[in-house]
């Protein structure tokens, strides 16, 4: 079964608008939760973050919201810019005593931004 | 600083032969996790080091997949007989312990023909 879904493969989305793309999840224990962004032939690259305790996070140009009771999340980029293309991806983890868990990952978001 | 280096970057194999993956993490990161990414699908975590600690193992999708770590940093992913089904892309991360945020390498793309 698949904790962390990521339903929409790609997003296209016009040069200046907002950016917005959902993951939902269903493990209750997940704690954290984070998305990268990768490149083709890259490794995936870390950009934001939120704890389960918060609602919200900003960075720059970048939002994550989570709505816990709906086990929802999902990151804001404003305003989009060409170079936003990528597949991002949404991850969760669940603290264990010992470190973290491995995180585990959506399937990922393809975004397209259209000059 | 240098980041997580893996090697090699890609590898072709025929059916039934054993890989070995290298996983360089960054200087004084005490985890390291390997994960794969098959086509279309999103990272699939395999395994764990955190420090000197047992590794956790719960990933690894058959005793086909060994992995270890030298003196607490590089690792070693290590596959026998490799099927047409483990093509993939292997990527490596470490952390800071007690840290969430983890930085991967650059993958290694294995090609079982």
């Amino acid at each position: 079964d698949q904790q962390v879904k990521q339903n929409s493969p790609s997003l296209s989305v016009q040069e200046g608008r907002i950016s917005i793309l959902n993951c939902d999840y269903t493990n209750s224990m997940f704690d954290y939760f984070l998305w990268y962004k990768k490149y083709p032939a890259e490794g995936p690259t870390f950009l934001i973050s939120i704890s389960s305790i918060k609602d919200k996070n900003e960075d720059g140009r970048f939002t994550v919201f989570l709505n816990k009771s709906a086990k929802h999340l999902s990151l804001h980029i404003v305003p989009s810019q060409p170079g936003d293309s990528a597949v991002y991806f949404c991850a969760a983890s669940a603290y264990s005593g010992g470190g973290a868990d491995g995180l585990t990952f959506g399937k990922g978001t393809h975004l397209i931004i259209q000059p | 600083g240098a980041g997580v280096s893996q090697s090699p970057s890609n590898k072709v194999t025929e059916k039934g032969k054993d890989v070995e993956l290298r996983c360089d993490p960054i200087s004084g990161h005490t985890a390291l996790y390997w994960y794969r990414q098959s086509l279309g699908q999103g990272l699939e975590f395999l395994i764990y080091f955190q420090g000197n600690s047992a590794p956790d193992k719960s990933g690894l999708p058959s005793d086909r997949f060994s992995a270890e770590r030298t003196g607490g940093s590089v690792s070693t992913l290590t596959i026998q007989r490799t099927q047409q089904e483990d093509s993939a892309v292997y990527l490596c991360a470490s952390s800071q312990r007690d840290s969430y945020q983890q930085y991967f390498g650059p993958g290694t793309r294995l090609t079982v023909l």
